[in-house]
């Protein structure tokens, strides 16, 4: 079974930079795996944030740009701001038609 | 454009359960849409996509057997039936609009608790 693995957790300073990575058990992360990523608070709902590797969403602040870094897929938050503590998922899609959530990666701001 | 699920609740185990997501704002026949669920204190689950049309379904291999995703344009609604629950079934669950490799509209998400 595929497991896409992510940090657990990532604290930040105001106005620090943080990178979040997304990779497979097995293998390396492309975009032919068309990377996607999304925030979650508690009690709501994601948000798409990327897709496509590294294309925002519309309304999504530049301050999120997506990423392959070596072989894995990336997020990073530069400038963080206080509401950018979340939850972030990443997303691959297999060549088997079917989607992959990471595991999620905690981001503190503070 | 707007996503509401509904049909969450309490169910025992081996019980079954059909939620529904109706769609609005866009033209739903023309869009892949998806479930994905999330435990609770856990994180997301992509559950299974079905085509525009319906005539193609993708599921995570899990809930094979046990899940089955279905839509009705007419309606703009989707649909999961949910059968031979069990207790880790019990989770929130969004429907969402899978539009090129992203899931880029989520519901609000609908409760379902599977205990006796």
């Amino acid at each position: 079974q595929t497991v896409v693995t992510q940090e657990p957790s990532f604290s930040v300073s105001p106005g620090g930079t943080v990178t979040l990575t997304c990779g497979l058990s097995s293998g390396s992360v492309s975009t032919n795996s068309y990377p996607s990523w999304y925030q979650q608070t508690p009690g709501q709902a994601p948000r798409t944030l990327i897709y496509r590797t590294n294309t925002r969403s519309p309304g999504v602040p530049d301050r999120f740009s997506g990423s392959i870094l070596g072989n894995k897929a990336a997020l990073t938050i530069t400038g963080a701001q206080a509401d950018d503590e979340s939850d972030y998922y990443c997303v691959l899609y297999m060549s088997s038609g079917t989607y992959v959530f990471g595991t999620g990666t905690k981001v503190t701001v503070l | 454009v707007q996503l509401v699920e509904s049909g969450g609740g309490l169910v025992q185990p081996g019980g079954s359960l059909r939620l529904s997501c109706a769609a609005s704002g866009f033209t739903f026949s023309n869009y892949w849409m998806a479930w994905v669920r999330q435990a609770p204190g856990k994180g997301l689950e992509w559950l299974a996509t079905i085509k525009g049309d319906g005539s193609e379904i993708f599921q995570v291999d899990s809930v094979k057997g046990r899940f089955t995703i279905s839509r009705d344009n007419a309606k703009n609604s989707l649909f999961l039936q949910m059968s031979s629950l069990r207790a880790e079934d019990t989770a929130v669950y969004y429907c969402a609009r899978d539009n090129d490799y992203k899931m880029d509209v989520w519901g609000q998400g609908t409760t379902v608790t599977v205990s006796s």
